[in-house]
């Protein structure tokens, strides 16, 4: 199984500011790399797939980037409803699929 | 518009069964590979099963292998898990979600909880 690393466990940012969250990979698989946010009693939302698509209706302050076994996405300018859980994945090969351990992101 | 709903979650008993259930609606379900995906508390996303859309193939992560059996009723719309010999750390929402381009739309989620 590809295990997928994100870092840091929890970023502290103030709302307005840039967060950029990391996603390693055990080994590389291509673009099939997603993104998903998750709050709390809330399922995950799909955020960006493809490494740098995003999903219907995700603002475009949201972007993904990357290749090989690195990956991030940058959050411009936070928003109060952007804290949250954020989950990458590889869906590359079905089945199998992996996701990271998850970053929270705070409020600072 | 795609909609996934879970039922079926509940208390149980360690050693005990559950049957997870998730109707869906607004595609061809047939056409699509399903998941169910659990969320345990304090811990990440787990893919613990997944299904092809004819249901001939399966998945099984193998912290469930042995225990569950996921199934589909095409003809119904629906998607199962059968879970047995149940243990304190499959406590966790379980959520079905399709596969495309990733897991692109996800029920709310069922609560499982095995505790005696």
């Amino acid at each position: 199984d590809i295990v997928m690393t994100q870092s840091p466990a929890t970023l502290s940012v103030s709302p307005g500011e840039r967060a950029t969250l990391s996603c390693r990979a055990s080994q590389s698989f291509g673009s099939d790399l997603a993104w998903y946010q998750q709050k709390p009693g809330q399922a995950p939302r799909l955020l960006i797939y493809g490494v740098s698509t995003r999903a219907t209706g995700v603002p475009a302050r949201f972007s993904g980037s990357g290749s090989g076994t690195e990956f991030t996405l940058t959050i411009t300018s936070l928003q109060p409803e952007d804290f949250a859980v954020y989950y990458c994945q590889q869906y590359n090969d079905w089945p199998g699929w992996t996701f990271g351990q998850g970053t929270k992101v705070e409020i600072k | 518009e795609v909609h996934l709903l879970e039922s079926g979650g509940g208390l149980v008993q360690p050693g005990g069964s559950l049957r997870l259930s998730c109707a869906a609606s607004g595609f061809t379900f047939s056409s699509y590979a399903m998941s169910w995906v659990r969320l345990a508390p304090g811990k990440g996303l787990e893919c613990v099963s997944g299904i092809t859309g004819t249901g001939i193939t399966t998945y099984y992560a193998d912290s469930v292998k042995g225990r569950f059996t996921i199934s589909r009723d095409n003809s119904k719309n629906t998607l199962f898990l059968q879970m047995n010999s149940l243990r304190a750390d499959d406590t966790a929402v379980y959520y079905c979600a399709r596969d495309d381009y990733a897991n692109d739309y996800w029920g709310q989620g069922t609560v499982v909880t095995v505790s005696s």
